[in-house]
């Protein structure tokens, strides 16, 4: 079956611009988690969502960052503000539950320049 | 404090000989799970094998194994009859059972494989 895709692969903007990534998870699965990997690092958590459940907050690195899900489809994470800070890959993942394997999508490559 | 330690940032190995990928964790709940990914230049993450805590036995997949040495907190990936295909960038991650399940990531180490 399709995997967890995301939208769009690549995306550059100016400092100060607000940009929105978008995650498909896998159909099916309940659990979708975003993280963060900037060059040459490993992966950091950003926010999680399970089901109706309120999602896991803590990994957002500013109130700049948000995060919404539809039901258990599409999820959109926004960053207001952008800083080049900002810039990294953001990953998006699901699991058929809480606590099971993750699969990963291809990422979007932002860079705010 | 770390909780996940990958301490080789690079390795070179012989195509077709054995690697060993070193990862230490740290974690005082009882229940938790191990992972390795592996995140090729393409840059996505291709889930590799996972070890539980309770697991009795170590895990394996095809040509990949874990070293899961509890006591030690350690769970070294192995990779044996390396191929030019594993070149690739390896991380270790882990997941704790009252932590939501989101992962924790080491470093990573940067694979070589050389002809």
């Amino acid at each position: 079956g399709a995997g967890v895709s995301q939208s769009p692969s690549n995306k550059v903007t100016e400092k100060g611009k607000d940009v929105e990534l978008r995650c498909d998870p896998i159909s099916g699965h309940t659990a979708l988690y975003w993280y963060r990997q900037r060059l040459g690092q490993g992966l950091e958590f950003l926010i999680y969502f399970q089901g109706n459940s309120a999602p896991d907050k803590s990994g957002l690195p500013s109130d700049r960052f948000s995060a919404e899900r539809t039901g258990e489809s599409v999820s959109t994470l926004t960053i207001q503000r952008t800083q080049q800070e900002d810039s990294a890959v953001y990953l998006c993942a699901s699991s058929l539950l809480q606590g099971e394997t993750q699969y990963f999508g291809p990422g979007t490559r932002l860079l705010v320049l | 404090a770390q909780k996940i330690t990958q301490t080789q940032p690079g390795m070179f190995v012989q195509e077709k000989e054995a690697v060993t990928l070193d990862c230490t964790y740290d974690t005082s709940d009882p229940s938790y799970g191990l992972f390795w990914y592996k995140q090729p230049s393409s840059g996505e993450m291709i889930f590799l094998i996972y070890q539980g805590s309770y697991d009795q036995q170590n895990a394996t997949e095809g040509r990949y194994s874990l070293n899961f040495q509890k006591a030690r907190k350690s769970a070294n990936l192995v990779i044996s009859a390396s191929q030019l295909g594993d070149s690739a960038m390896y991380f270790c991650a882990m997941r704790e059972a009252s932590n939501t399940g989101k992962l924790i990531f080491g470093q990573g180490t940067t694979l070589q494989v050389k002809p």
